[in-house]
């Protein structure tokens, strides 16, 4: 069966210190991936997405950078955090790109910048 | 990106059917219309998806307008798990592929 591992599940971090949040998906070949950010009490802002190996594209200009060095690995990193990155981390993956393919997600990142 | 509008919240009594409205006016033709939920704390979990026709599963039904231009999430019998935030969602397959944008959501409360 397909499964999707994100961690940490918490995590503080002070200002100005490098991030990173690791997400892989067992089970399945070639998926596409997705990170998304939930401030506190708001929606979700999908932030990257990925089609394959080294593919990634931006959704919004931000402190945030993605990369894809495998398969089904996808790796979401800062190098000097910001308050303003604080908020709920969630990596999800897609089978087929079809619109009618639904979406995993994980069990979400939830990062304090202090 | 074709965008969806949905209320900000709504309540329900327990064992009550709640109807959760969706626009998406500026909807193309090949969008499919995606309902996800969101408990507190977690990633959220798919619903249910359609394109044209109504669509049933254990979790929910569908109805989707005849222009598509807007759709409606039935939940049959609300119980107080289906307490969440609820998204109606346009998924978007572009070049460089699938993209799903989420939007405020409808905050559903259930009362015993």
């Amino acid at each position: 069966s397909q499964t999707i591992h994100q961690w940490p599940a918490t995590l503080v971090q002070p200002v100005g210190s490098p991030l990173s949040l690791e997400c892989t998906v067992e089970g399945t070949s070639n998926p596409n991936l997705y990170w998304y950010r939930q401030a506190a009490g708001r929606g979700l802002q999908l932030l990257f997405y990925s089609v394959g190996i080294g593919q990634i594209s931006s959704e919004v200009p931000q402190n945030l950078s993605a990369s894809r060095p495998q398969d089904r690995q996808f790796i979401l990193s800062s190098k000097k955090l910001l308050l303003s990155d604080s908020g709920f981390y969630l990596c999800a993956w897609s089978e087929l790109q079809a619109s009618n393919e639904k979406l995993l997600f994980g069990s979400g990142t939830q990062l304090s910048v202090l | 990106d074709a965008k969806t509008t949905q209320p900000n919240s709504m309540e329900s009594n327990e064992e009550e059917p709640v109807h959760l409205p969706c626009n998406h006016s500026t909807i193309s033709g090949t969008d499919y219309i995606h309902w996800y939920r969101q408990l507190p704390s977690q990633g959220p979990e798919y619903v249910i998806h359609g394109l044209t026709s109504n669509v049933n599963n254990r979790m929910a039904s569908l109805a989707i307008a005849e222009d598509r231009k807007s759709s409606t999430l039935i939940l049959h019998r609300a119980t107080l798990r289906d307490a969440a935030v609820y998204y109606c969602i346009l998924r978007d397959v572009g070049a460089a592929g699938n993209k799903l944008t989420f939007g405020g959501g409808t905050r559903v409360l259930v009362k015993p």
